[in-house]
C-alpha cells in the first residue's frame, strides 16, 4: 500500500465551481499535512498546511483533516482557469515527506 | 538566500559519466530533502538530511546515488555511472526543522544521452 494515495484525475470543473481534492494516507503517525500546487514544468509550491483535525481556511482554499479516517482534502472555491495544475499532498509521518502522485485539476473557462 | 537554489538548472551528460547536483537551502533551514520527478509522476523521495547527517536515505535507488551535506547547509547529490533511466528533474527542498513546511528549489533537469 502506498503511503499517500490520490486520484490522479484529471478532475475537470467549470470556472466558478468548487474543486474538491482528496488524499488518503496510511501512516497514523503523520502529524503535519501539506498541499502543494505544481504547474507544468515548475517546482511544487506550498499552498496550505494543516496540523490538527478540522478545517483551515485561507482565501479561496480550505484544507480539511480527519486523522481518524486518515484523509486530508483541499477545497478550492470559485475555481479559476489559473488554478489548473497538479495538486500534491503529503504527510510527514517520520519527517520523510512522501508525496502522492498528485491530482491534475482542469478549470474550464 | 531568499529561496532554495539549485545548480545547474539543466545538465546533459553521457551515459556512464559522473554528475553532481547542488542544492543551496534557505538560510537557517536544518532539514533538506532530495526528490526525483519523472514526467507525469509525483516527486519521488530520495534522501532527507537533518543537519549534516542523512536521517533517511531509504529512497536512494542504488549505490550509484550518494548525497552529502558536510556543513549542514549546501548539499550535493552525486550520481556515478549515469544511466539513461536517471534522466529526470531532481528537486531539492528545505524546511526549518523536520516536519515543518518545506520549500522547493526550481530543480535540475538531468538528461543522460
Amino acid at each position: 500500500q502506498k503511503e499517500v494515495e490520490q486520484n490522479s484525475g484529471p478532475l475537470s470543473v467549470p470556472e466558478g465551481a468548487i474543486a474538491s481534492l482528496n488524499c488518503t494516507y496510511s501512516d497514523r503517525g503523520s502529524q503535519s499535512f501539506f498541499w502543494y500546487r505544481q504547474y507544468s514544468g515548475k517546482s511544487p509550491e506550498l499552498i496550505m498546511s494543516i496540523y490538527s483535525n478540522g478545517d483551515k481556511e485561507d482565501g479561496r482554499f480550505t484544507a480539511q483533516l480527519n486523522k481518524a479516517s486518515q484523509y486530508v482534502s483541499l477545497l478550492i472555491r470559485d475555481s479559476q482557469p489559473s488554478d489548473s495544475a497538479t495538486y500534491l499532498c503529503f504527510g510527514s509521518g517520520t519527517y520523510k515527506y512522501i508525496f502522492g502522485t498528485g491530482t491534475r485539476l482542469k478549470v474550464l473557462a | 538566500g531568499a529561496g532554495v537554489s539549485q545548480t545547474p538548472s539543466n545538465k546533459v551528460t553521457e551515459k556512464g559519466k559522473y554528475v553532481e547536483l547542488r542544492c543551496d537551502p534557505i538560510s537557517g533551514h536544518t532539514a533538506l530533502y532530495w526528490y526525483r520527478q519523472s514526467l507525469g509522476q509525483g516527486p519521488e523521495f530520495l534522501i532527507y538530511f537533518q543537519g549534516t547527517g542523512a536521517a533517511d536515505d531509504s529512497g536512494l535507488p542504488n549505490d550509484r546515488f550518494f548525497a552529502v551535506r558536510p556543513e549542514g547547509s549546501v548539499s550535493t547529490l552525486k550520481i556515478q555511472r549515469t544511466e539513461r533511466g536517471d534522466s529526470a528533474v531532481y528537486l531539492c527542498a528545505s524546511s526549518l526543522i523536520g516536519g515543518a513546511e518545506a520549500f522547493f528549489g526550481q530543480g535540475t533537469r538531468l538528461t543522460v544521452v
